[in-house]
């Protein structure tokens, strides 16, 4: 079964401008989790999402959406970038079910965005 | 608000046994879990508890106890490929699989 997949793997661009990330969740997972990871924040959570429903939010401002699909496939965009997005993005997904084995999630190899 | 606290380094050496402690005062708590992560790589699992007591799973056992805040990540039979970056998360809500992670201990094991 293959992984968790996100595209792209490195993007580089530039103050105020945007981007969009994008998440394949493992195939039957139907919950897909974002995260920022910084070396001074560690892994801050983001959003989740759930039959295309965001299930919960973290505490980051409104330039960070995202939304997903009925494949369970998860895009994130960030607007208007600034210095301090630059990051590693990654997406976790998992079978949301009951038990150690429905909630456990697993990770993407993430994207890293470097905002100049 | 939320806290998730764990130490930023250790280190010990091959073959010896580490103890990687988590504190954590959160609003509402369905579980903990510990991930490792090596280096430029995702975190992968290691362990999760919900319920007090230990959990044994080959070289690493994880215990909670819910009443303290509290859990600890035991390695055993340290090898060089166990050094990484260990993060306890703690799952909050019923509904839903987020985690609120602490910003991970970073073991170093030596020869």
């Amino acid at each position: 079964k293959a992984g968790v997949t996100q595209t792209p793997r490195y993007l580089i661009k530039t103050r105020g401008q945007q981007v969009t990330l994008s998440c394949s969740p493992i195939s039957g997972h139907r919950s897909v989790s974002w995260y920022q990871q910084t070396p001074g924040q560690g892994l801050q959570f983001l959003f989740e999402y759930f039959s295309e429903t965001q299930r919960n939010k973290g505490n980051f401002p409104g330039r960070f959406s995202g939304r997903q699909f009925s494949n369970s496939r998860s895009e994130m965009n960030v607007s208007t970038l600034e210095l301090g997005d630059s990051a590693l993005y990654l997406c976790a997904s998992s079978l949301a079910g009951g038990g150690a084995s429905g909630v456990q999630q697993f990770f993407g190899p993430g994207t890293r965005l470097t905002v100049l | 608000g939320q806290n998730i606290d764990q130490p930023t380094e250790m280190t010990a050496t091959e073959g010896a046994i580490v103890q990687i402690n988590c504190t954590y005062q959160t609003s509402g708590f369905n579980g903990l879990f510990w991930y490792q992560q090596h280096a430029g790589e995702a975190p992968t699992f290691l362990s999760y508890n919900v319920l007090d007591g230990l959990e044994e799973k080959g070289r690493f056992s994880s215990f909670l106890s819910r009443s303290k805040g509290y859990s600890y990540l035991l390695l055993k039979e340290l090898q060089m490929k166990d050094s990484a970056s260990y993060l306890c998360a703690v799952r909050r809500n019923q509904a839903g699989t987020a985690l609120i992670f602490g910003k991970g201990t970073t073991l170093s094991v030596s020869s």
